[in-house]
């Protein structure tokens, strides 16, 4: 059972390139989370998303980020521009579809650096 | 926005000791996760709790969902070198069935 897969895992990007973030989840699983996580906090809600919708995008930046759950193939968190305080983890998660399971199974992170 | 407090923040505990770590919150949460974090890796989940004053073990893991719903703790007993790493608490609250918030982590070293 192949569990969160994110790629890359490091990623480096001058300002104002692009940083495209892969997330797989679980087999199974319906359910994308995408969190950020700065160094010595906690993860920060960013987006969920079911497959070819977004269900809450409330903890994302208004410009410059944007998420997408296809119908087939990985989710991608996309960066636009990305300067200096876009350095941080990202972490991809899964849950199964339906209610009442809220167990989030957390992927392995990309790092990104903006140089 | 709501906030979770956990402490403390870091524990230098030696080897066979126990361990014990919680979060606050001004916030009603329906649900209460443990998780680890090792360096350069993602959160893993340990424990689940759903019900106000559920106490749920894992194995030397054992952890408590506060009666206020506003709390919960985990204890680690007989600490060993490979329980080294960072501990987040994560909830959910009252009107949100996916959006975890989380503590800040207790990083959790182990004397030699």
């Amino acid at each position: 059972n192949a569990g969160v897969m994110q790629n890359p895992r490091h990623l480096v990007r001058r300002r104002g390139q692009e940083a495209r973030l892969r997330c797989s989840p679980m087999k199974g699983h319906s359910h994308v989370y995408w969190y950020r996580q700065l160094p010595e906090e906690g993860l920060k809600f960013m987006v969920y998303l079911q497959k070819e919708n977004i269900i809450d995008e409330s903890g994302m930046p208004k410009e410059r980020f944007s998420a997408e759950f296809p119908k087939e193939g990985p989710s991608i968190l996309r960066i636009q521009q990305v300067v200096r305080g876009d350095s941080a983890a990202y972490f991809c998660a899964s849950s199964p579809p339906g209610q009442g399971d809220n167990e989030q199974f957390f992927g392995p992170g990309t790092r990104l650096t903006v140089l | 926005g709501q906030q979770l407090n956990q402490s403390p923040q870091s524990m230098f505990i030696q080897e066979g000791e126990d361990v014990s770590m919680n979060c606050t919150s001004s916030s009603i949460f329906n649900t209460w996760l443990w998780y680890k974090q090792e360096p350069g890796e993602g959160p893993v989940l340990l424990i689940a709790l759903y019900k106000a004053g559920e106490l749920t073990s894992n194995g030397r893991l054992t952890a408590q969902f506060g009666i206020t719903r506003k709390d919960s703790f985990l204890n680690i007993s007989a600490s060993i070198p490979s329980d080294v790493g960072i501990y987040f608490c994560a909830g959910l609250i009252e009107d949100s069935n996916y959006q975890l918030i989380w503590g800040a982590g207790t990083k959790l070293i182990i004397k030699p």
